[in-house]
């Protein structure tokens, strides 16, 4: 069965440290995309791609960058993690656009100490 | 900017019983999509359902139905016949194009 998978599922990390938190799916979507979970914020889009070589920022990607080399993975990189960066993170994909729906990883919980 | 607009942080409902979640949107398209999405405890998002907004039939998938009034830009759930496996925290959202943009969530208790 296809399927969205995200590693690692928790990470804890130092101010100041790169980190890169990966996604992968196997639905063959062109559409990829990035959320944190906060609380009292519901989920916010930091990047988004609609296929190889394209990549688009969302609201919060300040901090953060993504590139996508092929359609099945789109890694999540914090230049320099900062304490604010610690939330729950979710990859998510999705055919073009219309009715489509996006499925979502497991998601990926990081603390930034 | 589209929003989206859950206005019940919270709601509990007996096993069994009927509940509705809220969820109101504001966008100058015509021509969008909108979905209700499950949290349970471990996170996983799932999809329950979803609307085309040009479609006046209201969408149903088992025990979860929608009310969705494009004049009023509502569209809520209907859970019926609760069950246990029901409590999660919602989430409405709102797609025109292929983003998603989402409600801050409503965080449903049921009560055996």
């Amino acid at each position: 069965d296809a399927e969205i998978t995200q590693s690692p599922r928790h990470k804890i990390t130092e101010t100041g440290r790169q980190v890169t938190l990966a996604c992968h799916q196997t639905w063959n979507h062109n559409n990829m995309f990035w959320y944190r979970q906060d609380l009292g914020h519901g989920l916010r889009l930091i990047h988004y791609s609609y296929g190889v070589q394209d990549t688009n920022k969302g609201e919060v990607s300040d901090g953060y960058s993504v590139s996508r080399s092929n359609t099945e993975d789109l890694p999540l990189t914090l230049e320099s993690a900062a304490s604010s960066q610690t939330s729950v993170y979710f990859c998510a994909s999705s055919e073009s656009e219309g009715p489509a729906a996006q499925y979502f990883g497991p998601g990926t919980r990081l603390l930034v100490l | 900017a589209q929003t989206v607009t859950q206005s019940q942080p919270e709601m509990s409902v007996q096993e069994a019983e009927t509940v509705t979640l809220s969820c109101t949107y504001d966008t100058s398209e015509s021509d969008y999509y909108l979905f209700w999405y499950k949290q349970p405890p471990s996170r996983q998002m799932i999809l329950v359902i979803r609307q085309e907004a040009y479609k006046q039939q209201n969408a149903t998938e088992n025990r979860f139905s929608v009310n969705f009034q494009k004049a009023a830009k509502s569209f809520s759930l209907k859970i019926s016949d609760s069950q246990l496996g029901d409590a999660a925290m919602y989430f409405c959202a709102y797609k025109d194009g292929s983003r998603l943009t989402f409600g801050e969530g409503t965080q449903l208790t049921v009560n055996p």
